[in-house]
């Protein structure tokens, strides 16, 4: 059963440091979706990328983040300058359309920053 | 607004059922969802239900839908211990975006 995969599963980084989150979302899927959920609250929307570009972005998502699909299987998220706040699961996800039945989620990548 | 509430615990006894409720705020949301998170792990999806149906059976799982109150609930009926975990009904939103919202995610305790 094809499925969305995250790496690495666990990553620990220094406050201040650049980390990138990969994703490989499942190949015939058209959507992307970054989520992140902070230990023990809920799940929130940071950016979904359609047709190589941000079709939209919540507020979480400032300029310290950017996305990128750099080839045609890997679908990244950068932070650019880590905040202790930042320590949260990211979820990926990739669904095949626009309103389409489901979106299928990653395991998830646990950053801890310390 | 984006809000997808639901009750922040429920405990109950093996082999009783358990009740999920969640209220969501898009009228336009095609298609309602529940997913299941087990401590430390990923977004598992339980079942999901199309606006236009009022209840769905999957197994142990039913699935009930009030839109005109915008009311989601999850039945698990025999529930488990394996079934202790947090539940989050989600809504797919398109009246002007496209993107999944997750509710507050209920934790769900089964004792012997």
């Amino acid at each position: 059963e094809p499925e969305v995969t995250q790496t690495p599963s666990h990553q620990v980084t220094q406050m201040g440091q650049e980390v990138i989150l990969r994703c490989v979302p499942i190949s015939n899927h058209l959507y992307f979706y970054w989520y992140r959920q902070i230990l023990g609250q809920k799940v929130e929307f940071l950016v979904s990328f359609y047709n190589n570009e941000i079709s939209e972005k919540s507020e979480i998502f400032d300029d310290q983040f950017s996305v990128e699909r750099p080839d045609g299987s890997n679908f990244t998220l950068k932070i650019r300058s880590t905040k202790l706040e930042d320590s949260a699961m990211y979820f990926c996800a990739s669904s095949l359309g626009q309103g389409s039945t489901e979106a299928f989620f990653g395991q998830g990548t646990r950053l801890t920053v310390v | 607004g984006e809000d997808v509430e639901q009750s922040l615990f429920l405990s109950v006894r093996e082999g009783d059922s358990s009740v999920i409720n969640c209220t969501y705020t898009d009228s336009s949301s095609t298609y309602l969802y529940w997913y299941k998170q087990e401590p430390g792990a990923g977004l598992q999806l339980l079942t999901y239900i199309f606006s236009n149906m009022d209840m769905k059976q999957d197994q142990r799982l039913t699935v009930l839908l009030n839109k005109k109150d915008k009311h989601l609930s999850l039945r698990i009926a025999d529930t488990q211990t394996g079934d202790s975990a947090i539940y989050f009904c989600a809504e797919w939103m398109t009246y002007n975006t496209d993107k999944l919202i997750f509710g507050t995610g209920t934790r769900l305790q089964v004792f012997p």
